[in-house]
């Protein structure tokens, strides 16, 4: 059973169009990370929420974390080709040292 | 560049072989990690250093074995890999073991088992 499910899973769409990734779990989380990872390279952090019901900005990305704190979303607003690349949601668990990734988001963004 | 870097990127190697991948911050960290990466998976923790002791092995099998001889660097010695090894393994480091610690991570190491 997979503790973090992302959807959708793979995701190509236009220079300009906007888009929402989800972050679902049953689980309730201490905090949430959002990566980024481009080919060949590994995930750089985006944003870490804590507080239920948070919303973070970074530039054209809307982070949003649940108020029961158990899900996530990113949205992207007019997407750019740089945009490309894998995003990965992680939670951390209160009495667990792990932290638990999803299996990522493959998002191309055509010029 | 974060200042995580690993060696070498790319690695093929046989059933038989012994391989070290390496891994080395320059960010002054305390906790370091190894993660494989597998098509079609999460991202997987394999074990966590945090002042040079081992604090976590996530059931991995005795083929892989890490070394963390001081803060900065960290191996992982492989031997007798099956194909179902090939992957993506990934190193990070973090100031902390806090689970809202910002990881940061390396580039990977490729590794092909044929």
């Amino acid at each position: 059973t997979q503790l973090l499910e992302q959807s959708p899973q793979f995701l190509s769409i236009q220079e300009g169009e906007n888009l929402t990734v989800y972050c679902n779990s049953s689980s309730v989380f201490s905090s949430l990370q959002w990566y980024r990872q481009e080919p060949g390279e590994g995930p750089v952090l985006l944003v870490t929420v804590v507080t239920g019901g948070e919303v973070k900005k970074l530039k054209r990305l809307t982070f949003q974390f649940g108020d029961a704190r158990k899900d996530s979303s990113l949205h992207i607003t007019a997407a750019q080709p740089g945009d490309t690349g894998l995003y990965l949601c992680a939670g951390a668990q209160g009495g667990s040292e792990k932290l638990v990734f999803g299996k990522g988001m493959k998002l191309t963004v055509n010029p | 560049e974060t200042g995580v870097t690993q060696t070498p990127r790319h690695l093929v190697m046989g059933m038989t072989n012994k391989k070290s991948l390496k891994c080395e911050q320059h960010l002054g960290h305390n906790a370091m990690y190894w993660y494989k990466q597998s098509a079609k998976k999460p991202l997987e923790l394999m074990f966590v250093y945090n002042f040079k002791e081992q604090t976590e092995n996530n059931s991995v099998p005795s083929r892989f074995s890490p070394e963390c001889p001081n803060s900065s660097h960290l191996f992982l010695h492989l031997h007798t890999l099956q194909p179902e090894d090939s992957a993506l393994y990934l190193c990070a480091s973090s100031q902390g073991q806090a689970l809202n610690t910002e990881a940061f991570f390396g580039q990977g190491t490729r590794l092909t088992v044929v």
